[in-house]
């Protein structure tokens, strides 16, 4: 089956660095690719995504890049702001069983 | 705007006790799943339905079974709980769009603890 590994597990950023969170999957027939925030107390919710046809998708601060032959996926987050922290799951749909697969999350901490 | 609705925020129960955790959702949605979070293990999938009457195992189903009786409503049941089922669980719920089951809504959670 499929399994996706993420790094790093907590992240600590400066208000206005850059911010990288990196995934890899096993399974070379997922071919959609989430991203989710949850904060602290509150439900996951979904933040940007992307297709295994597209290399890349911005959405103002935040960006996901694919790369299929490596199978790995990152999101990037730029400018960060105090609300960005949170933890964030990446995941990766895997057509043979029809489910999604999470990483184990990346607790991202921005100072002020 | 979408919801997902998980009948308790916080539940405690003791070791052996029968234990029913309820998930609502008022989209329509075809697909419903019931997922797991653990510090350090992320979300892991326990079960998950493509229809009304419909079950299929996720990853970790042993110690659980669910119940979808209605389209809005998909159960989690816990036959015995034990200690390590201590937890939060995540209910979601999803369109099916082109066959992929995608753009996942997410309870509040419901945080139990099995003494």
């Amino acid at each position: 089956g499929e399994n996706v590994e993420q790094h790093p597990s907590t992240l600590s950023v400066q208000e206005g660095d850059s911010a990288v969170i990196k995934c890899t999957y096993s399974d070379s027939a997922s071919n959609y690719f989430p991203w989710y925030k949850q904060e602290l107390g509150k439900r996951p919710q979904l933040i940007i995504d992307i297709r295994s046809n597209v290399g890349e998708k911005k959405d103002q601060r935040i960006a996901v890049t694919l790369n299929k032959t490596a199978k790995h996926f990152s999101l990037h987050i730029t400018e960060t702001q105090p609300e960005d922290s949170a933890v964030y799951f990446c995941a990766a749909f895997n057509t043979g069983f029809q489910k999604l697969v999470f990483g184990t999350g990346t607790r991202l901490l921005v100072s002020p | 705007d979408v919801k997902v609705t998980q009948s308790s925020r916080y539940l405690v129960k003791r070791t052996g006790e029968k234990v029913f955790l309820e998930c609502v959702q008022d989209m329509d949605h075809e697909n419903m799943f019931w997922y797991r979070q653990d510090p350090g293990l992320g979300l892991r999938l326990i079960y998950f339905s493509y229809d009304v009457k419909m079950k299929e195992k996720g990853d970790i189903p042993e110690g659980y079974s669910v119940s979808r009786e209605k389209k809005e409503r998909f159960s989690l049941i816990l036959e015995s709980a034990s200690t390590n089922q201590t937890s939060m669980y995540l209910c979601a719920s999803s369109p099916r769009t082109g066959g992929l089951n995608e753009k996942l809504f997410f309870g509040s959670g419901t945080q139990l603890s099995v003494l």
